[in-house]
């Protein structure tokens, strides 16, 4: 089965930094990866994904980027913010292959945006 | 606003006891839904997947007879953790896809479970 790894564990950053959250998957069929946001007792709410024809997305401070060969993903963060503040999940699925929309989920980042 | 949601959002109950979750769609129809168990700190983990009008569809390792789920309506899966041990006390969390076959998934805002 598919395999996500997520980097770093911990991450802190300055207001006003960037932060670059990085994940590995196993499975070459894997074609959809979204990034998913989690605030303390909170469920995961989608913050972006992309789809493995594209290698960049970005939206407004967030972007995510995608190799496919190297079959790893990125998500930056730009101009953070305090609010930016909590767990991201990077995640894999095989989209519109019968594979029942399953996710896999990194491991997850606890990110610290500090004043 | 919220597009799937869950109930109740923190439960409190007896070793021994049952204790049902119920995750509803709210504006489309979800012929799949999908459980998680989140442990603190910890990643989500795929319990099972449910579905309408059939047998729901359990991850290795996860009791089915301990972990009841039944997908009644098309907006509608609930989960019954039954004879609840203090192990079983997480953060449980279902999801559904807006779109069929697509990966981009809603989540509930989850249900804390503690068992005493």
């Amino acid at each position: 089965g598919e395999n996500v790894e997520q980097h770093p564990s911990t991450l802190s950053v300055q207001e006003g930094d960037s932060a670059v959250i990085k994940c590995t998957y196993s499975d070459s069929a894997s074609n959809y990866f979204p990034w998913y946001k989690q605030e303390l007792g909170k469920g995961p709410q989608l913050i972006i994904d992309i789809r493995s024809n594209v290698g960049e997305k970005k939206d407004q401070r967030i972007a995510v980027t995608l190799n496919k060969t190297a079959k790893h993903f990125s998500l930056h963060i730009t101009e953070t913010q305090p609010e930016d503040s909590a767990v991201y999940f990077c995640a894999a699925s095989k989209e519109l292959t019968g594979g029942g929309n399953k996710l896999t989920f990194g491991t997850g980042t606890q990110l610290k945006v500090e004043l | 606003g919220a597009v799937v949601s869950q109930h109740p959002s923190w439960v409190i109950c007896k070793s021994g006891t049952s204790v049902k979750i119920e995750c509803r769609s709210l504006d489309f129809q979800a012929t799949t839904m999908f459980w998680y168990r989140q442990f603190p700190k910890q990643s989500l983990m795929l319990m099972a997947t449910s579905n309408e009008g059939s047998k729901a569809t359990y991850e290795q390792g996860v009791e089915k007879d301990k972990f009841l789920i039944n997908h009644a309506s098309l907006t509608l899966s609930t989960l019954t953790v039954t004879s609840a041990h203090p192990e079983d006390s997480s953060f449980y969390i279902c999801s559904a896809p807006r779109i069929v076959g697509t990966g981009e998934l809603f989540f509930g805002e989850g249900s804390r479970l503690t068992v005493l």
